[in-house]
């Protein structure tokens, strides 16, 4: 079945660093790959996506290009914030992004001043 | 245009009793989708409905947990005599008809159980 394996945490970085979060994941066919941000206290809001290999998906400064080779699709950003402390989640729609998505378990990021 | 809307934010029910949970899809929006996150652990997908029909119920528990999506009103997920292991957040979501070519699925902020 379609899985997704997630970078475990937490992280912890200071302001300014830059920001890796692996993510690879198993499926037929061709999913549509998704990064959703969870602040605290708060639901599931996306980030970023991209339906097809090679697209890169990007917003608010986070980057991540699916690599249909390496079956990944890592999140990266250059220069980390205090106010981008969350949780960040990997998912995958095996449907064009219409059906419902296989979530990893969440990578924590703390951003310390 | 307002987003997915959830109510109540918190609910707090002692083992035994019924936990009803609803949900507005966006406006627009034909398709709906229950998750439950449990604490520390990633979301994890329940049940996907449209209206009137159960499409997809392969993540609900055979027991105790049911959802719709009526024709008129919001979407209801419904857990019987809940235990304290049905603490958790729930999350709805919903998407535009599906067209086959990357629909984004929106969530509401949640639903947070606590059964005490």
């Amino acid at each position: 079945g379609n899985s997704v394996t997630q970078m475990e945490g937490p992280v912890t970085l200071s302001e300014e660093a830059f920001l890796t979060i692996n993510c690879t994941y198993t499926a037929t066919g061709y999913p549509s790959l998704f990064w959703y941000v969870q602040y605290p206290g708060e639901g599931l809001q996306l980030l970023l996506k991209a339906t097809k290999a090679d697209d890169k998906g990007s917003n608010k400064g986070f980057e991540a290009t699916y690599r249909k080779e390496t079956t990944s699709f890592h999140l990266e950003k250059g220069s980390v914030q205090v106010s981008d402390s969350a949780v960040y989640f990997c998912a995958l729609s095996d449907r064009g992004g219409s059906e419902k998505l296989v979530f990893g378990k969440g990578t924590k990021l703390t951003v310390n001043p | 245009n307002a987003g997915v809307m959830q109510n109540p934010r918190h609910l707090v029910r002692r083992r035994g009793q019924e936990a009803r949970l609803r949900c507005s899809p966006m406006k627009g929006h034909s398709h709906v989708y229950w998750y439950r996150q449990l604490p520390e652990e990633g979301l994890k997908f329940m049940v996907y409905l449209q209206k009137e029909n159960i499409i997809d119920e392969s993540g609900m528990p055979k027991e105790r947990f049911s959802a719709e999506f009526p024709k008129e009103g919001p979407s209801i997920l419904r857990i019987q005599q809940v235990v304290r292991g049905d603490s958790a957040a729930y999350f709805c979501a919903s998407s535009p008809n599906p067209s086959g070519s990357g629909n984004t699925i929106y969530f509401g902020e949640g639903s947070w159980l606590t059964v005490v």
